[in-house]
């Protein structure tokens, strides 16, 4: 089976712009999940579609939001972006609820100047 | 609310060494753990899991335990090679995934030949 596949890979975007980041999940894959990745943060979860629909939502303001597909594809977007947005925005696929083991993508890292 | 404690390194071992990553959890139910790797450039690759206490994973020589006592996830390998070099993630996924997957904030794990 093919893996998670993310594009584009590189972005760079200029303060204020938006972005819209793309994710394809692993065949028959339902579930489809958002992570920022920053050095000082670290991993941290942003949000999770299951059959178009956002199930579940972690700790990140309005500007980030998403969307889900029927064919389980998923997008995410970003508006108004502030240069703290840099980071690599990593997209998991899991077969069913999130508690299964998640597979995950090799990421988009946006560049913010 | 959930949290996942792990040492950050850089830890340097010399090639055939003993490895072990230490990993201590917080959760508020009976979560599922994990050990993901992130080699250079790329993404999340789950390395082993277990879901509930007592269970051993496995895989390419790691193990981890889960031991709910101690509520720890300790990351072992009897002999270390240079490819193994990556970075190493603890995490876990409580309520039903419904705040995704927490993460430690990763050790950077060198060998050295």
């Amino acid at each position: 089976k093919a893996g998670v596949t993310q594009t584009p890979r590189y972005l760079i975007k200029t303060r204020g712009q938006q972005v819209t980041l793309s994710c394809s999940p692993i065949s028959g894959h339902r579930s489809v999940s958002w992570y920022q990745q920053t050095p000082g943060q670290g991993l941290q979860f942003l949000f999770e579609y299951f059959s178009e629909t956002q199930r579940n939502k972690g700790n990140f303001p309005g500007r980030f939001s998403g969307r889900q597909f029927s064919n389980s594809r998923s997008e995410m977007n970003v508006s108004t972006l502030e240069l703290g947005d840099s980071a690599l925005y990593l997209c998991a696929s899991s077969p069913g609820t999130p508690s299964y083991e998640q597979y995950f993508g090799p990421g988009t890292r946006l560049t913010v100047t | 609310g959930d949290s996942v404690t792990q040492m950050e390194g850089p830890v340097t071992l010399s090639e055939e060494a003993f490895l072990t990553i230490n990993c201590t959890y917080t959760a508020t139910g009976y979560p599922s753990l994990f050990w993901y790797v992130q080699y250079p450039g790329e993404g999340l690759q789950l390395l082993l899991k277990a879901t509930k206490a007592d269970d051993k994973g496995s895989n390419k020589g790691f193990e981890a335990t889960y031991r709910k006592e101690t509520t720890s996830f300790h990351l072992e390998k009897g002999s270390v090679q240079v490819s193994d070099s990556a970075v190493y993630f603890c995490a876990l996924s409580d309520l039903g995934g419904a705040d995704g997957l927490t993460f430690g904030k990763g050790t950077h794990l060198i060998i050295q030949p």
